[in-house]
């Protein structure tokens, strides 16, 4: 069936550091890809999201590339601040569009200054 | 900005009491989604409706769970029977037609004690 796995965390980093959060997946067909970020206490935030193969989403300096080849779709970010502290979410989207989502489980990012 | 609410945003029940959470989607969106998330892990489907009809049912809906949404517009997610199992954060979400993109509420924290 289809799944998303992601990097366990949580990630600590300092600010200015590069982060990097990888997410790999199995699916049938061509899924669409997202990130989702939720901050403490609230719901979830689209963040960016990929349709096809080689697309990039970007948002807020997150980048994210979706590599069919190794079923990919790791994100990124340059220089992270503390305000980037939040949990992280992979997710799919496999089927027709409105299909629901298949979420990873999650990557702790902390950020310290 | 009419984003996705929820209501109650956080609720304590006692064990085997019924609880019922309220989603109000994006107005223009047909579509409309349950899901429940735990502690440390990421989102779960439950259920999906396009207007009033519920297309989809995720194994994890079980026969204390009816999810609604009557008039294709607010929906609601009761649970009867309340177990200490079912505590969580249930989120809604909605997405228009055609569009690939979910949107979510900040989520209703059920605590069943």
């Amino acid at each position: 069936g289809n799944s998303v796995t992601q990097m366990e965390g949580p990630v600590t980093l300092s600010e200015e550091a590069f982060l990097t959060i990888n997410c790999t997946y199995t699916a049938t067909g061509y899924p669409s890809l997202f990130w989702y970020v939720q901050y403490p206490g609230e719901g979830l935030q689209l963040l960016l999201k990929a349709t096809k193969a080689d697309d990039k989403g970007s948002n807020k300096g997150f980048e994210a590339t979706y590599r069919k080849e190794t079923t990919s779709f790791h994100l990124e970010k340059g220089s992270v601040q503390v305000s980037d502290s939040a949990v992280y979410f992979c997710a799919l989207s496999a089927g027709q569009a409105g299909t629901a989502l298949i979420f990873g489980k999650g990557t702790t990012l902390s950020v310290s200054s | 900005d009419t984003g996705v609410s929820q209501d109650p945003r956080h609720k304590i029940t006692k064990r085997g009491q019924n609880v019922t959470f309220r989603c109000d989607p994006i107005s223009e969106h047909n579509r409309l989604y349950w899901y429940r998330q735990t502690l440390g892990q990421g989102p779960e489907f439950l259920t999906y409706f396009q207007n009033e009809a519920q297309l989809e049912k995720s194994r994890l809906l079980s026969d204390r769970f009816s999810a609604e949404r009557p008039k294709g517009s607010f929906s609601t997610l009761e649970i009867q029977r309340t177990e200490q199992g079912d505590s969580a954060m249930y989120l809604c979400a909605s997405s228009s037609q055609g569009g690939n993109t979910i949107y979510f509420g900040e989520g209703s924290w059920l605590t069943v004690v």
